[in-house]
């Protein structure tokens, strides 16, 4: 079992560029979440998806979009980049939820991040 | 103020026990976890409790709840050297399917 992968592992990009980060989830998960880590901070959730929609998010701006392909891999994109969106961002996978909003599994599982730098 | 509180610095002799604490706001949370961060890495899940529980033991690590007083600890037995990383405190809250909200991280410094 892989885990959860991400890719690129380093980015450097230009303010105003945009930039699509990658994750592949944990085999058997079925749901997605971002995050992002400024440097000397805890994570900050961005947002969440599963069956391919945008199911929760956090407080970022509309310049943060996302999508979940069939086979539950994802992408973050980030538009016209600015300098403070410099970070390590984060993907975690989890396990599906049974219905009814009861979470069967509640454990999530990282990957090693992705760095990006914008200059 | 922020939601989940930690102590950003602790250091601590090799062999002996470390003790990181995090407060947490939200009364509703249903699970708090710890994770673990290494330099340059992404975060490793090393323990988590439910909300109805008092206590969690897995190896050397001992997990504390006070739901009372919004207080969760991470006690690691017989710290080594390969312990030193940064901490988080985690907290889940209901409904929101596994949304979590995280401390700054405490840094702990194993010293031999």
């Amino acid at each position: 079992d892989a885990g959860v992968t991400q890719s690129p592992t380093h980015l450097i990009k230009t303010r105003g560029q945009q930039v699509t980060l990658r994750c592949s989830p944990k085999s058997g998960h079925d749901t997605v979440s971002w995050y992002q880590q400024a440097l000397g901070q805890g994570p900050q959730f961005i947002f969440q998806y599963y069956e391919e929609e945008e199911r929760q998010r956090g407080n970022f701006p509309d310049r943060f979009s996302g999508h979940q392909f069939p086979n539950y891999s994802s992408e973050l994109n980030v538009n016209a980049l600015l300098l403070g969106d410099s970070a390590l961002y984060l993907c975690a996978s989890s396990p599906k939820t049974a219905g009814q909003g009861i979470q069967m599994n509640t454990e999530a599982f990282f990957g090693q991040g992705t760095r990006l730098t914008v200059v | 103020g922020e939601d989940v509180e930690q102590s950003l610095f602790l250091s601590v002799r090799e062999g002996d026990s470390s003790v990181i604490n995090c407060t947490y706001t939200d009364s509703s949370s249903t699970y708090l976890y710890w994770y673990k961060q290494e330099p340059g890495a992404g975060l490793q899940l090393l323990t988590y409790i439910f909300s109805n529980m008092d206590m969690k033991q897995d190896q050397r690590l001992t997990v504390l709840l006070n739901k009372k007083d919004k207080h969760l600890s991470l006690r690691i037995a017989d710290t080594q050297t390969g312990d030193s990383a940064i901490y988080f405190c985690a907290e889940s809250r209901s409904g929101s399917a596994r949304q979590l909200t995280f401390g700054s991280g405490t840094q702990l410094t194993v010293l031999p």
